[in-house]
């Protein structure tokens, strides 16, 4: 089974302070980490998977299988960062089908 | 860029009756995949087709049915809707096709605007 936890339903920082969104999974085998990013009215839009190794719009995310978990960071928020953020991930054995994704963390950075 | 289309974008139904929602994938995708996401919750995996074909399979209820044409695009048939059904439908699409240089499948999910069925 996988479990993909965001322990964090709401957070909130002012412009300018860094910001981290937590995230922790459960997977057997070797899982691919996703980090998906919904603004306001808007579809839900990729922002990061682990594989890519990348920053997007300052954010950045590293694997880390000894605790499980797969944390997304920015530095400095900015208040277009204010969305919700659902953490993701994709088991080896579904031969890239379904996602499961956490329970979301809506970010709100105040001015 | 085209991007995945849903429609209706907002449904109404009534309980018992029957609701049918549409998407059209990304061209060239041959992947689709349903998610449900009640209110305040994550979106859940209920089912996907590659190729027409079912793919992969979630906690989709006995009285929801779907089928991608040969077109790709993709209908989600409910019936017998509860309040409980409530919720945004997502569909996402994506292309099935090896990674660079010999590396695994690449399976990015594009997702579409969701349609709000609600049941009253």
């Amino acid at each position: 089974a996988q479990r993909v936890t965001q322990p964090e339903k709401l957070l909130s920082v002012f412009k300018g302070a860094p910001v981290e969104l937590k995230c922790n999974y459960s997977y057997s085998g070797s899982p691919e980490l996703f980090w998906y990013v919904q603004y306001s009215r808007q579809r839900l839009q990729l922002l990061l998977r682990h594989i890519s190794r990348e920053s997007i719009k300052g954010f950045t995310a590293d694997l880390n299988k000894g605790e499980t978990s797969f944390h997304l960071k920015k530095p400095f928020a900015q208040e277009e960062d204010s969305a919700m953020y659902y953490c993701a991930l994709r088991g080896e054995e579904t031969s890239g089908s379904r996602l499961t994704f956490g329970e979301g963390t809506q970010l709100t950075v105040n001015p | 860029a085209a991007g995945v289309i849903q429609s209706p974008r907002h449904l109404i139904k009534e309980k018992r009756e029957t609701a049918t929602l549409k998407c059209y994938p990304i061209p060239r995708h041959d992947t689709v995949y349903w998610y449900q996401q009640g209110p305040g919750q994550d979106p859940q995996f209920l089912i996907s087709f590659y190729e027409k074909m079912q793919s992969d399979k979630g906690s989709i209820p006995d009285r929801f049915s779907a089928q991608q044409f040969s077109d790709y695009h993709s209908e989600l048939n409910m019936s017998s809707l509860e309040l409980g059904d409530s919720a945004l439908y997502f569909c996402a699409s994506s292309l099935r096709r090896r990674g660079a240089q010999g590396g695994g499948p690449s399976y990015e999910q594009y997702f579409g605007p969701g349609t709000r069925l609600t049941v009253t």
